[in-house]
């Protein structure tokens, strides 16, 4: 198994500022997926990096993947209380038949008002 | 829009029983898995499955057995249901393009909230 180290685990702040969640991992990913969980729903994917060092945005979310496919990060400037939920990092690898996830254990976001 | 349904929200079990969570993806997806997850450990994999009649191993699939007999339905059966099972369950699926095709999202179901007593 693949691990896939996520940081901060939990993360309370304030409307409007800006933050940085971290995935890393000794392992070289294919592909790095992220996503977005609500309470009582499933994961939603926001974003998938696959080239080494490729930066992508979405709105107020800038995704990073590391130069040598090992490490990511999800920065959100000016956070919103939208923004709350849990954030999971996901490493796409080759398995048995087809590919598979390791998901890194989240980080719960809180944005207060 | 992709749908995976899983057939119950919540469910109370008691211990020693066999339990089957269903779930259900509308989109022709050959991909399935099943996942739970637990506070402080994330989403660990049980089974997934690439084919029809096809199983694999996650990580966890102790205690735990799968059945796919038809495309569209991944089934996740707990033989002797035990209290260390109590979990959210999350079902996914997701396309395989081309063989050793990466890229391709996964898409949750909402999760069964399975209790044991």
């Amino acid at each position: 198994t693949q691990l896939l180290e996520q940081s901060p685990q939990f993360l309370s702040i304030q409307e409007g500022e800006n933050l940085t969640v971290y995935c890393n991992s000794s392992s070289v990913f294919s592909s790095l997926q992220w996503y977005r969980q609500e309470p009582g729903e499933g994961p939603v994917l926001l974003v998938t990096v696959v080239t080494g060092g490729e930066v992508k945005k979405l709105k107020r979310l800038t995704f990073q993947f590391g130069d040598a496919r090992k490490d990511s990060s999800l920065h959100i400037t000016a956070a919103q209380p939208g923004d709350t939920g849990l954030y999971l990092c996901a490493g796409a690898y080759s398995g048995a038949g087809s590919y598979q996830l390791t998901f890194g254990k989240g980080t719960k976001l809180s944005v207060i008002p | 829009d992709v749908k995976v349904t899983q057939s119950s929200r919540y469910l109370v079990k008691r211990t020693g029983e066999k339990v089957f969570l269903e779930c259900v993806q509308d989109m022709d997806h050959e991909n399935m898995f099943w996942y739970r997850q637990d506070p402080g450990l994330g989403l660990r994999l049980i089974y997934f499955s690439y084919d029809v009649k096809m199983k694999e191993k996650g990580d966890i699939p102790e205690g735990y057995s799968v059945s796919r007999e038809k495309k569209e339905r991944f089934s996740l059966i707990l033989e002797s249901a035990s209290t260390n099972q109590t979990s959210m369950y999350l079902c996914a699926s997701s396309l395989i393009e081309g063989f050793g095709s990466i890229d391709q999202p996964q898409h949750f179901g909402d999760g069964t909230r399975l209790s044991i007593l």
